[in-house]
């Protein structure tokens, strides 16, 4: 059963331009989540989406947005730029909602702003 | 404010004896707490759950232990392995009306040695 997988695993951007990062999650997994992980400030929650609809959302500027398709495929975006959002974003997928077994997440897609 | 808490960013330990890690949470609404584990450039994999009505779970080398009333958890290892050196990431879920989301402590780094 092949996991939750993202890309691309690796990106450099220039300060001012926009991004997309992909993920597809486990197969019938309807859920996904979106993290940011720095550093300075850890793994923060961004969004998560169930069934085309975005039902929570953390403390991130507008710049960053999500959608998810009919097939519970998710893409993130961050427009213009800026260095501080050099991280690993990394997306979770589980069935429904979070349960016991938690989330399962993919590998990141490390986001260099220079 | 940082709702969940890793006091120790690091633990060392030598093969085969005991790692404890803990976590302490503010938000008494957590119904959910979960261990990840971490390697460099990949995602969190998952690892035990407990959930707010237990005060116990077990799966194999790993026990965690929840203490409501002190509103903290831990994280036993036995017998530790040189494969568990790794980054360990504490997580509480609340479920509500819109979603969940994981909020994360800031990990703590163990290095098991041999």
């Amino acid at each position: 059963k092949a996991g939750v997988t993202q890309t691309p695993r690796y990106l450099i951007k220039t300060r001012g331009q926009q991004v997309t990062l992909s993920c597809s999650p486990i197969s019938g997994h309807r859920s996904v989540s979106w993290y940011q992980q720095t550093p300075g400030q850890g793994l923060q929650f961004l969004f998560e989406y169930f069934s085309e609809t975005q039902r929570n959302k953390g403390n991130f500027p507008g710049r960053f947005s999500g959608r998810q398709f009919s097939n519970s495929r998710s893409e993130m975006n961050v427009s213009t730029l800026e260095l501080g959002d050099s991280a690993l974003y990394l997306c979770a997928s589980s069935l429904a909602g979070m349960g016991e077994y938690g989330y399962t997440f993919g590998s990141g897609t490390r986001l260099t702003v220079v | 404010d940082q709702q969940v808490k890793q006091n120790s960013p690091s633990l060392s330990v030598q093969e085969g004896r005991i790692s404890i890690l803990n976590c302490d949470y503010t938000n008494s609404m957590f119904d959910y707490f979960l261990w990840y584990k971490k390697y460099p450039a990949e995602g969190p994999t998952f690892l035990i759950s407990i959930s707010s009505i237990k005060d116990k779970n077990e799966d194999g080398r790993f026990t965690v232990f929840l203490n409501k009333s002190a509103k903290h958890l831990s994280l036993h290892i036995v017998p530790s392995q040189p494969g568990d050196s790794a980054v360990y990431f504490c997580a509480a879920s609340a479920e509500t009306a819109a979603g969940n989301k994981l909020t994360f402590g800031g990990g703590t780094r163990v290095l098991v040695k041999p």
